[in-house]
């Protein structure tokens, strides 16, 4: 079946640090993918997404490229702010059961300093 | 209200209890979903509804009953659970064929 496997954390960052948070996937035809982010006390929020191969999404400054040959689609951010400190989840859609079925990996706890 | 909106917010029950959750989406969506946030797990997705219809239960015990009276609502409801139960409990909507879903803040439920 499909899977999401992302870093573990808890990621630790000083303010204007450049972040990476590594995602791969595993997946039978051709997912979209996404990053969610979930700030304190909140739910889920969709960051950016990407819906074919070599597609970039990009939202907040933050970036992801679908790499279909690595099967990545890791997030970057050339420099973090502390308002940035929130769980990132990397997660995929399945076309399935004619609805579409988000798959999550376990989350990245990204903390950043002054 | 706009988006998606859980209540309560914060749950706690013994066992014995019955209590029930609720999510309203404000958002003209037409498929909505339960998914349970565990500690250092991924989002499990629990229930699927696509036009009032269940079209997906991930194996999910009996204890946990859903209901979708129309497709703005959500209701999980809840009888006998164990302490394992205690969890996030997050309520999502999304467009059916559209990829993207908008998640609700979540009733974090602790089982006595």
């Amino acid at each position: 079946g499909d899977s999401v496997t992302q870093m573990e954390g808890p990621v630790t960052l000083s303010e204007e640090a450049f972040l990476t948070i590594n995602c791969t996937y595993t997946a039978t035809g051709y997912p979209s993918l996404f990053w969610y982010v979930q700030y304190p006390g909140e739910g889920l929020q969709l960051l950016l997404k990407a819906t074919k191969a070599d597609d970039k999404g990009s939202n907040k400054g933050f970036e992801a490229t679908y790499r279909k040959e690595t099967t990545s689609f890791h997030l970057e951010k050339g420099s973090v702010q502390v308002s940035d400190s929130a769980v990132y989840f990397c997660a995929l859609s399945d076309r399935g059961f004619g609805n579409e079925k988000l798959t999550f990996g376990t989350g990245t706890r990204l903390t950043i300093i002054p | 209200e706009t988006g998606v909106t859980q209540t309560p917010r914060h749950l706690v029950m013994g066992m014995t209890n019955k209590k029930s959750l609720k999510c309203e989406q404000h958002l003209g969506h037409n498929a909505m979903y339960w998914y349970k946030q565990s500690a250092k797990k991924p989002l499990e997705l629990m229930f699927v509804y696509s036009l009032e219809e269940r079209v997906e239960n991930n194996s999910v015990p009996s204890r946990f009953s859903p209901e979708c009276p129309n497709s703005s609502h959500l209701f999980l409801h809840l009888h006998t659970l164990q302490p394992e139960d205690s969890a996030l409990y997050l309520c999502a909507s999304s467009q059916e064929g559209s990829p993207e879903q908008f998640f609700g803040p979540g009733t974090r439920l602790t089982v006595l």
